[in-house]
């Protein structure tokens, strides 16, 4: 089945600072990547997804990059804010399509410092 | 919007009881899933659904059942609990492809003692 692997698990930045999150996956057939967000005591909440046809998708102050030769994708997040402290979810489909649902990295922990 | 509710948000049961988690979404999406939640190892999918009567096998499936009888309901059930199955447990359901978005419930934090 799908790997998906995520670094850092805890990562602290500067408020204002860009804070940066890596995936690498391993089932070449994925084509769908989303990225969730988990304030603490909260759902997860989708914030950004990028297919394989595209390489980069950019919303507001939040990016992602895909690499699908090398399969890896990250979320970029710029101007860093006290709200973005969460903890994010990387994930990719399983076998390429369908409702086969989706294999989710371990979590990195954003800790925006003030 | 969306809702995805979860009977119960605490649970706490005795070592090999019969444990039912019930989850109900009000968008009529075809797929449901259920994740558990353990600190260090992210969501790890359990069970999903596309269709009522229809159930697949995620990465961690052991112990673990499901039912959907209606399309609406998904429910998780845990045969006979044991303390490693003491996790916070997601529901999630989504329309159409894998290519929409899930919809995630509260979530039922299950100790089992």
């Amino acid at each position: 089945g799908e790997n998906v692997e995520q670094h850092p698990s805890t990562l602290s930045v500067q408020e204002g600072d860009s804070a940066v999150i890596k995936c690498t996956y391993s089932d070449s057939a994925s084509n769908y990547f989303p990225w969730y967000k988990q304030e603490l005591g909260k759902r997860p909440q989708l914030i950004i997804d990028i297919r394989s046809n595209v390489g980069e998708k950019k919303d507001q102050r939040i990016a992602v990059t895909l690499n699908k030769t090398a399969k890896h994708f990250s979320l970029h997040i710029t101007e860093t804010q006290p709200e973005d402290s969460a903890v994010y979810f990387c994930a990719a489909n399983v076998g390429g399509g369908g409702a086969d649902g989706l294999t989710f990295g371990k979590g990195t922990h954003l800790i925006i410092q003030p | 919007d969306v809702k995805v509710t979860q009977s119960s948000r605490y649970l706490v049961k005795r070592t090999g009881e019969k444990v039912f988690l019930e989850c109900v979404q009000d968008m009529d999406h075809e797929n449901m899933f259920w994740y558990r939640q353990d600190p260090g190892l992210g969501l790890r999918l359990i069970y999903f659904s596309y269709d009522v009567k229809m159930k697949e096998k995620g990465d961690i499936p052991e112990g673990y059942s499901v039912s959907r009888e209606k399309k609406e309901r998904f429910s998780l059930i845990l045969e006979s609990a044991s303390t490693n199955q003491t996790s916070m447990y997601l529901c999630a359901s989504s329309s159409g492809t894998v290519y929409e978005k899930l919809f995630f419930g509260s979530g039922t934090q299950l100790s089992v003692l």
